[in-house]
């Protein structure tokens, strides 16, 4: 079974541009949750989808958005690009999203110059 | 904010048991305890998991204290490949509940 599958793997973009990046989650798995993670802070916890339904959000300003299809792919979006937004951003899917293991994926690296 | 409290780094011999410490003394008791660890560049490897029982699997062994304030994750042969970043995390039985990483343990193994 193929395991979850970020793209890019990498990111260059310019301050005040826009990214958008995209997540496969396992096959069958219906929960997909997104997480930043950088030297400073940490991994943090972005938002979690679950039937095309956002569940949860964390703390992020409205820049950061998402969305979720009906084949579960999901994707998130970042508009205005910050100097800060440089992070390893990480997707993560489950069957459910309660208590089963989340299987996280490899991440996208996104630079902001 | 993270629930948990980790040691900051901890060593290990190749071929030695790992015990990695955890403290989460305001767990409910609806909280799971979780384990992950995060190789580097890599996304986070799920390890184990448990309630109030003892858990063990292919990986590592969890002991939960009865009082369910501490747990310790068990590596029980530790290898070179082992040397990663460990996470202990309390999660709520509430679907959509999110993973709240700390800093989380160092843990070096050498040869």
């Amino acid at each position: 079974k193929a395991g979850v599958t970020q793209t890019p793997r990498y990111l260059i973009k310019t301050r005040g541009q826009q990214v958008t990046l995209s997540c496969s989650p396992i096959s069958g798995h219906r929960s997909v949750s997104w997480y930043q993670q950088t030297p400073g802070q940490g991994l943090q916890f972005l938002f979690e989808y679950f039937s095309e339904t956002q569940r949860n959000k964390g703390n992020f300003p409205g820049r950061f958005s998402g969305r979720q299809f009906s084949n579960s792919r999901s994707e998130m979006n970042v508009s205005t690009l910050e100097l800060g937004d440089s992070a390893l951003y990480l997707c993560a899917s489950s069957l459910q999203g309660t208590t089963e293991k989340l299987f996280f994926g490899s991440g996208t690296q996104l630079s902001v110059l | 904010d993270a629930k948990t409290t980790q040691p900051t780094s901890m060593d290990c011999a190749e071929g030695r048991a790992a015990n990695l410490p955890c403290n989460h003394s305001t767990i409910s008791g609806n909280e799971y305890v979780y384990w992950y660890r995060q190789i580097h560049s890599q996304g986070p490897q799920y390890i184990i998991h448990g309630l109030k029982n003892n858990e063990t699997n292919e990986m590592a062994s969890l002991i939960i204290t009865e009082d369910r304030k501490s747990s310790t994750l068990i590596l029980p042969h530790a290898t070179l490949r082992d040397t990663a970043v460990y996470y202990c995390i309390v999660r709520a039985d509430q679907a959509g509940t999110a993973l709240i990483f700390g800093k989380g343990t160092t843990l070096s193994v050498s040869s």
